[in-house]
């Protein structure tokens, strides 16, 4: 069935480091979506992606939407401690609209 | 708006008994997902509802899981009866076009 693979599976960087995380996948997306998820809560939406190509920010954050349209990649600049957490990509497969999956996601660590 | 509303936000049963999870979706979403989130098997999509009416439900792992929406404003999740392999974080999310999903704190289950 369709994976998405996220990598890499974690990271422990310094604070003020930048931070580059990638996500593939099998089938073609026309949607990649990225989400944070701190401890004990939900996932949050961070950056939706809607064309190949495209390239947009959020604050600190950066995704693009590959040019295959089969990947995905996430860069936070100038990581700061609220950085720490699990980052996850997400999509739905262009043949099976609102069957959103995720990745099995990054793990951030920042260290002061 | 309030967001998407899960209740109970941790619940401990008995192998055996039936577990009820809530979901209130965000008003005028017309998607509903369920997910469930194993440290093994990272988020999985259990089900998905499109104007109240089940789309795909592959994901449900056995008979003994089942989902409605009886309404726009409503949805359950119940497990009957319950084991401890079912011990995980349930979420809901909703969303407006089936793709941006917004989940819920979600529900943090134990069976023993």
């Amino acid at each position: 069935g369709q994976q998405l693979n996220q990598s890499p599976q974690s990271m422990f960087i310094q604070e003020g480091e930048d931070v580059s995380m990638n996500c593939t996948s099998s089938s073609i997306f026309n949607t990649w979506l990225w989400y944070k998820q701190d401890p004990g809560e939900g996932p949050v939406l961070l950056i939706a992606l809607y064309k190949a190509g495209e390239l947009t920010s959020n604050g600190r954050l950066t995704a693009q939407f590959g040019i295959t349209r089969k990947d995905s990649f996430l860069n936070i600049s100038a990581s700061i401690p609220s950085d720490v957490g699990i980052y996850f990509c997400a999509g739905p497969p262009t043949d099976s609209w609102g069957k959103l999956q995720f990745g099995a996601g990054t793990q951030v660590v920042v260290t002061p | 708006d309030a967001g998407v509303i899960q209740s109970p936000r941790h619940e401990v049963t008995e192998m055996g008994q039936e577990v009820t999870l809530r979901c209130k979706p965000i008003s005028g979403h017309d998607y509903l997902f369920w997910y469930r989130q194993t440290m093994m098997r990272g988020l999985e999509l259990l089900i998905y509802f499109n104007n109240n009416v089940p789309i795909d439900d592959s994901g449900m792992p056995e008979d003994r899981f089942s989902a409605k929406m009886p309404n726009a404003s409503f949805s359950t999740l119940k497990i009957q009866p319950s084991e401890p392999r079912d011990s995980a974080v349930y979420f809901c999310a909703s969303s407006w076009n089936g793709r941006e999903a917004f989940f819920g704190q979600g529900t943090r289950l134990t069976v023993v």
